[in-house]
């Protein structure tokens, strides 16, 4: 089984600054037989289900922000938030078919 | 406005059943597969288990620490998705969130608001 590892497991990041979160998995996840990357980003905010932010590893999901973005390929995958704003405190998750990461949890500095 | 509304969950003593069911509204239900994700307190996501459209013969697949004891099942007529849970252990203790799986993507589109099991010993 794919296993998905997350780092750091915590980040605290001044408002307006980047945040960058990590996701890497025990296999590839590119499919050569249509070249996508199924790795997915989630925000999960207190109290409420995950929401979807970014599919095949770099297509935003309607309404999200662009100042969310994703990148990689393979088995090494980033998410960013280039200009935090108060509203992205939450836990982030990566996720491959049917297995999720541990979970970041960001926070403001 | 999609919308997944999960009910069903409780307090259950270990060993018991419980039925939780996901009504759903705002898509096409029977061209979604659907999936139950849950979350312990304090925790992270795991995958429970998910249904495939009746186009794909509506099988379904489990993880291993529910395989043999829960049970997805789906009412397209209805728009509502079920899992029962049997012979439950304390650990099974969590949020169970119904989601949509999009087939294209293979990712968790939709959520419901979840509904907490309790499972006392």
């Amino acid at each position: 089984d794919i296993v998905m590892t997350q780092s750091p497991d915590s980040l605290a990041v001044s408002l307006g600054e980047r945040a960058t979160i990590n996701c890497k998995s025990s296999q590839s996840v590119l499919y050569s037989s249509n070249n996508k990357n199924y790795l997915a980003w989630y925000q999960q905010k207190p109290g409420q289900p995950p929401k979807l932010l970014i599919y095949w590893a770099s297509t935003r999901e309607s309404g999200v922000p662009d100042r969310f973005s994703g990148s990689g390929s393979g088995t090494d995958f980033t998410l960013t938030i280039s200009s935090l704003q108060a509203e992205d405190v939450a836990v982030y998750y990566c996720q491959h078919m049917y297995t999720f990461g541990q979970g970041t949890k960001l926070e403001i500095k | 406005e999609v919308q997944l509304v999960e009910s069903g969950g409780g307090l259950v003593q270990a060993g018991r059943s419980l039925r939780l069911s996901c009504t759903a509204s705002g898509f096409t239900f029977g061209e979604y597969a659907m999936s139950w994700v849950r979350q312990a307190p304090g925790k992270g996501l795991e995958w429970v288990g998910f249904i495939r459209i009746k186009a794909y013969g509506g099988t379904t697949e489990y993880a291993a620490s529910v395989k043999g004891r829960f049970t997805i099942s789906r009412d397209d007529s209805k728009s509502i998705a079920y899992l029962q849970m049997n012979s439950l252990k304390t650990e099974d203790t969590a949020v169970y969130y119904c989601t949509g799986l999009g087939e294209a993507t293979q990712t968790f589109d939709y959520w419901g608001q979840g509904t907490l099991v309790t499972v006392s010993s």
